[in-house]
């Protein structure tokens, strides 16, 4: 089946700074990656996705980077705000079996002031 | 939270002891999903429904029942609980594109 690797587990940038967050998927025909954001206490929400046919999608401060022959997308926040501290989960979609996503473990970004 | 609730939203019970957390949502999504969180495994998929009665297992389903009778509504069960269950467990839907909303959690603590 599909595993996900994420890294860093644990981030710590000064504001201002960019931050960048690594998964790889072992499953070369999954086709969507989305990212959540999750808040202390709260569930996940979903911050940007991409899909397989795309390479690098932005939404104004954060941006997603896929590389399938690597089997490998990236998260990059840049000019880091207090906000941002939070934890982030990668994942990515089985081709197979109904819309099932597989997560990475998490990374905690913190944002020094 | 996408229209998305979960109940109750703490519990504390004792081994041995049946629970049952219900999912509710506003959204007529078709997709429902149970997931646990742990520290140092991320979200892990419990058991899913693709339709009402339409159910299936994920990758932790051991210990875990579920059921659906209505679209709006996705029960998951323990049977007789354990403190390997105790967990924050979070309840997802999603219309059947690929994109998953998550409720609020649950935070289970099994004694």
């Amino acid at each position: 089946g599909e595993n996900v690797e994420q890294h860093p587990s644990t981030l710590s940038v000064q504001e201002g700074d960019s931050a960048v967050i690594k998964c790889t998927y072992s499953d070369s025909a999954s086709n969507y990656f989305p990212w959540y954001k999750q808040e202390l206490g709260k569930g996940p929400q979903l911050i940007i996705d991409i899909r397989s046919n795309v390479g690098e999608k932005k939404d104004q401060r954060i941006a997603v980077t896929l590389n399938k022959t690597a089997k490998h997308f990236s998260l990059h926040i840049t000019e880091t705000q207090p906000e941002d501290s939070a934890v982030y989960f990668c994942a990515a979609r089985l081709i197979q079996g109904a819309q099932k996503l597989v997560f990475g473990q998490g990374t905690r970004l913190t944002i020094n002031p | 939270d996408a229209g998305i609730t979960q109940s109750p939203r703490h519990k504390v019970t004792e081994t041995g002891t049946p629970v049952t957390l219900r999912c509710h949502q506003t959204e007529n999504h078709r997709y429902m999903y149970w997931y646990r969180q742990d520290p140092g495994h991320g979200l892990r998929l419990i058991h899913y429904s693709y339709g009402v009665k339409d159910t299936d297992k994920g990758e932790v389903s051991d210990g875990y029942s579920v059921s659906r009778s209505k679209t709006e509504d996705f029960l998951l069960t323990l049977e007789s609980a354990t403190s390997s269950q105790t967990s924050v467990y979070f309840c997802a839907i999603s219309r059947g594109e690929e994109t998953q909303y998550f409720g609020p959690g649950t935070r289970l603590l099994v004694l």
